[in-house]
């Protein structure tokens, strides 16, 4: 069973400031996605950043970036020149290849101060 | 971008009564709903997966009987609590799967999400 982990119950940063969400998964399987939700206080789940496992590089959306290590099976959020806006509730989550079924971590609260 | 609504935002009710939650998808047709649930400060735990025209597929630990899912057109999936309890109290999100030209494009968009509250 796949299992995800995120170690950080609560978060903040300064505005325009830079923060790092860890994230760590377990998995048997070599095909899958990886990706990172923001739930802000209207609780819509939003996609923010999508992994494919088979790339390499280190995928990219503007302010956000990930660092993949697969063999380490880490996955962590950059949130470059936080805004306020970027408060919310973040998620981690595992998806094995052909089965689009999310497994979320329990979640990391992001506030950024003013 | 693809919208998906739930109804009703926020229900309140009895004690052994039961509770209907849809789902839609606004501007696209969705082959595959799925539904969560996530208890107060906690994550998102898979329920179910609803398929156009066939029995839901419910994850280990959901009770079938329970947690009724249908499926009846590529637009919409309801989810119906029955006999519910105060421990069902919780918020209940349902996502729709876009499927891309490659599997790599596929999306999955979410619901605003429903709060039960049974008293």
């Amino acid at each position: 069973a796949q299992t995800v982990t995120q170690s950080q119950p609560e978060m903040s940063v300064q505005e325009a400031e830079t923060v790092t969400l860890s994230c760590t998964y377990d998995t048997s399987e070599n095909n899958y996605y990886l990706f990172w939700y923001k739930q802000p206080p209207s609780r819509q789940m939003i996609l923010v950043i999508r992994q494919e496992a088979y790339k390499q590089q280190n995928a990219t959306e503007n302010r956000f970036s990930v660092n993949f290590q697969k063999a380490a099976k880490s996955f962590s959020l950059k949130i470059s020149d936080s805004q306020l806006g970027d408060t919310a509730m973040y998620f981690c989550a595992f998806m094995k290849t052909g089965t689009y079924k999310y497994i979320f971590g329990t979640g990391t609260r992001l506030k950024v101060l003013a | 971008g693809a919208v998906v609504s739930q109804h009703p935002s926020w229900v309140i009710c009895k004690s052994g009564t039961s509770v209907k939650i849809e789902c839609r998808s606004l501007d696209f047709q969705a082959t595959t709903m799925f539904w969560y649930r996530q208890f107060p400060k906690q994550s998102l735990m898979l329920m179910a997966t609803s398929n156009e025209g066939s029995k839901a597929t419910y994850e280990q630990g959901v009770e079938k009987d329970k947690f009724l899912i249908n499926h009846a057109s590529l637009t919409l999936s309801t989810l119906t609590v029955t006999s519910a309890h105060p421990e069902d109290s919780s918020f209940y999100i349902c996502s729709a799967r876009v499927p891309g030209l490659a599997v790599s494009t596929d999306t999955q968009y979410f619901g605003p999400g429903t709060r039960l509250t049974v008293l």
